[in-house]
């Protein structure tokens, strides 16, 4: 089946450590994305990419980095400089054309700084 | 800069009643989109219903319709025949200009509590 695969679904770290949250589509989108939930917020955009090898920065792109290396992934890191990083992160993926541009989401990932 | 806000942090409704969750918007682009979302507590992102800015027919999707009142600058949801299963929270996006770099970027809301009572 078609869709979004995000892993791990849970994850714990040390403050101080960086941790790397995988995203891998194969719904053969151009644009992939990364937003961040807070407990009862919105979603905020950390960074995005809209073609392979050419990523930018979104809202709350501090202390974070990105990769898109290949069409099929795009992966996240939270380094040691993100100052509160226990949030829910959402990968998306989204057709670049100019319709609904609607994003289709992953299941998230859930990290906790202990 | 764009801004969506959902006023109504919880909403109650009775199973198969109708229910609407406001949003409203804010952008100085001519073109925009609006969607909403739904989240189940297991966390994915379930997506609705879309409304473009020059659409001039509300939006509808089964038991979702989209109230889409430019003038106001408001995009609410209506929920007809509510079901258990539509308990979630719910969320307002909007996407900008449609050029180059604004696609799919969406700006969301805060997100309303939908509880269905039986």
């Amino acid at each position: 089946d078609g869709g979004i695969t995000q892993s791990p679904k849970y994850l714990f770290r040390k403050e101080g450590q960086n941790v790397t949250l995988s995203c891998e589509q194969n719904l053969n989108h151009d644009a992939m994305y990364w937003y961040r939930q807070d407990p009862g917020q919105g979603l905020r955009l950390i960074y995005y990419s809209q073609i392979v090898n050419d990523f930018q920065k979104g809202d709350i792109a501090e202390g974070y980095s990105v990769s898109r290396e290949k069409k099929e992934s795009f992966p996240l890191t939270v380094t040691s400089a993100q100052k509160n990083p226990t949030a829910f992160y959402l990968c998306a993926s989204s057709i670049n054309n100019l319709n609904t541009g609607e994003l289709f989401f992953g299941e998230g990932s859930r990290l906790t700084v202990l | 800069a764009q801004k969506i806000t959902q006023t109504q942090p919880g909403m109650f409704v009775q199973e198969k009643e109708a229910v609407t969750l406001d949003c409203t918007y804010d952008t100085s682009d001519q073109s925009y989109g609006l969607f909403w979302y739904k989240q189940p507590s297991s966390g994915e992102m379930i997506f609705l219903i879309y409304q473009g800015s020059y659409d001039e027919q509300n939006a509808t999707e089964g038991r979702y319709s989209l109230n889409f009142q430019k003038a106001r600058k408001s995009a609410n949801l209506v929920i007809s025949a509510s079901q258990l299963g539509d308990s979630a929270m719910y969320f307002c996006a909007m996407r900008g200009h449609a050029g180059g770099t604004s696609y799919g970027k969406l700006t969301f809301g805060q997100g309303t509590i939908l509880t269905v009572h039986p």
